[in-house]
């Protein structure tokens, strides 16, 4: 079934470490996303990637990093984590990145930094 | 960034309509979303407009104002599987900013 598959669903992780989230689609989508969301907040973009070998800053980037080595993967890392980046971890793909298709997104990872 | 508001939550009864009000202050406008997303789920798309006017589709419509800066869906003939939270996202610059969301309890 073609769709956008998140790892892991949930993680509980020490403050000061790292770790990656991996996110991957198989509808040849060239757009990828993250998100985060919290209660009250909404979703807000992480980073984005409108195709492979580029990537931009959304609306909270600071403390992420992101890359796009080909189309099908947009792995999200958090360098060195800290509590404030407890959330729930969206990726989200488009065919294209001009905003007027829709987003189709990943299950989610749950994480929490203690 | 943008100013998206919707109200946090709505009940309403099995059977009603409900419409879900949504306004936004925004710069380089390029269409708006409706997505739905149940407790623990990822957002599922429902609708876009671009222009302004009526997009019916099903039970749901969603209406546009772009002079306005105002959106609705509207929900009919609400069932209980209807109950979730519906997000108003505006796409500026080529990104997708979301509104916190309205939850929507549908009561028997």
């Amino acid at each position: 079934i073609a769709g956008i598959t998140q790892a892991p669903t949930s993680q509980i992780l020490a403050a000061g470490r790292r770790m990656t989230l991996r996110c991957t689609q198989d509808m040849r989508h060239n757009a990828m996303y993250w998100y985060r969301q919290d209660l009250g907040l909404g979703l807000r973009l992480i980073h984005y990637s409108n195709t492979a070998g580029t990537t931009g800053k959304g609306e909270v980037p600071d403390g992420y990093s992101v890359s796009r080595a080909n189309t099908d993967d947009f792995p999200l890392t958090l360098a060195s984590a800290v509590p404030s980046q407890t959330s729930v971890y969206f990726c989200a793909s488009s065919l294209t990145g001009e905003g007027n298709q829709p987003q189709h997104f990943g299950d989610g990872t749950r994480l929490s930094i203690l | 960034g943008q100013n998206i508001d919707q109200p946090t939550e709505m009940t309403a009864t099995e059977g009603a309509i409900v419409q879900i009000n949504c306004t936004y202050q925004t710069s380089g406008f390029n269409g708006l979303f409706w997505y739905q997303q149940h407790a623990g789920e990822a957002p599922t798309f429902l609708s876009y407009n671009v222009l302004d006017g009526l997009e019916e589709k099903g039970r749901f419509s969603s209406f546009l104002s772009r002079s306005k800066g105002y959106s609705y869906l509207l929900l009919k003939e609400l069932q209980m599987k209807d109950s979730a939270s519906y997000l108003c996202a505006v796409n500026s610059d080529y990104k997708l900013s979301f509104g916190a969301g309205t939850t929507v309890t549908v009561r028997a």
